[in-house]
């Protein structure tokens, strides 16, 4: 188990570039989260997936940001046409959690990608 | 919607000195409540987590009680260690479908916690 790895760690492109991020979740979770978080705030979370199935999309997953999960295991967030704005610290997170089980979802983060738009 | 409001920082102790951190939430149902941490150049980390009222969360020598009352979830440590210092979020999580809590969570702006020797 080596744990939840993002890459790049940082990032630094140009406003109006498509970046891409990758995330490798823990071996065998099923979930896995994207957050993002700005200086001096808390994560936001932004959207999931069950496996390959992307469930749930927050408000803030403008469409110029894309999530795809194709087989169940690695991820990939792209933003396009990046905006100031858009710098901030993306994190990733997995857990193993059954669907139609009560139970407390324990989430596992990545250490981040540093995305700076300049 | 739900939110959770917790103490700004920096908060700078020496260190065997005891540390809160207030927490207070909003919330249309019963959620589970967490505390992570987030040590310097490291990921997120689960520190403690309750869920239901009256549950009292703890780990490491850090406990936090569900308070349904006051919609609070205070985050105490009786003696802090130099190895304490990090940045702390309170988070919330709604109740999943079939029970239970999930990983869609709603944190706090964090606070950061120095201890000094």
């Amino acid at each position: 188990d080596t744990g939840v790895s993002q890459d790049p760690r940082h990032k630094i492109t140009k406003r109006g570039q498509n970046v891409t991020f990758r995330c490798d979740p823990i071996s065998e979770h099923n979930r896995l989260y994207w957050y993002r978080q700005t200086l001096g705030q808390g994560p936001e979370f932004l959207t999931y997936f069950q496996n390959e199935a992307q469930l749930e999309k927050s408000r803030l997953l403008s469409d110029r940001f894309s999530a795809e999960r194709p087989k169940g295991s690695f991820s990939t967030l792209e933003i396009q046409r990046t905006e100031q704005g858009d710098s901030a610290m993306y994190l990733c997170a997995s857990s193993l959690t059954p669907r139609t089980v009560a139970t407390n979802e324990k989430l596992f983060f990545g250490s981040g990608t540093q995305l700076s738009v300049l | 919607g739900d939110s959770v409001t917790q103490m700004e920082g920096p908060v700078t102790l020496s260190e065997e000195a005891f540390l809160t951190i207030n927490c207070t939430y909003t919330a249309t149902g019963y959620p589970s409540l967490f505390w992570y941490v987030q040590y310097p150049g490291e990921g997120l980390q689960l520190l403690l987590k309750a869920t239901k009222a009256d549950d009292k969360g703890s780990n490491k020598g850090f406990e936090a009680t569900y308070r349904k009352e006051t919609t609070s979830f205070h985050l105490e440590k009786g003696s802090v260690q130099v190895s304490d210092s990090a940045v702390y979020f309170c988070a919330l999580s709604e109740l999943q479908e079939y029970g239970g809590s999930q990983g869609n969570l709603i944190f706090g702006k964090g606070t950061k916690l120095s201890v000094k020797p």
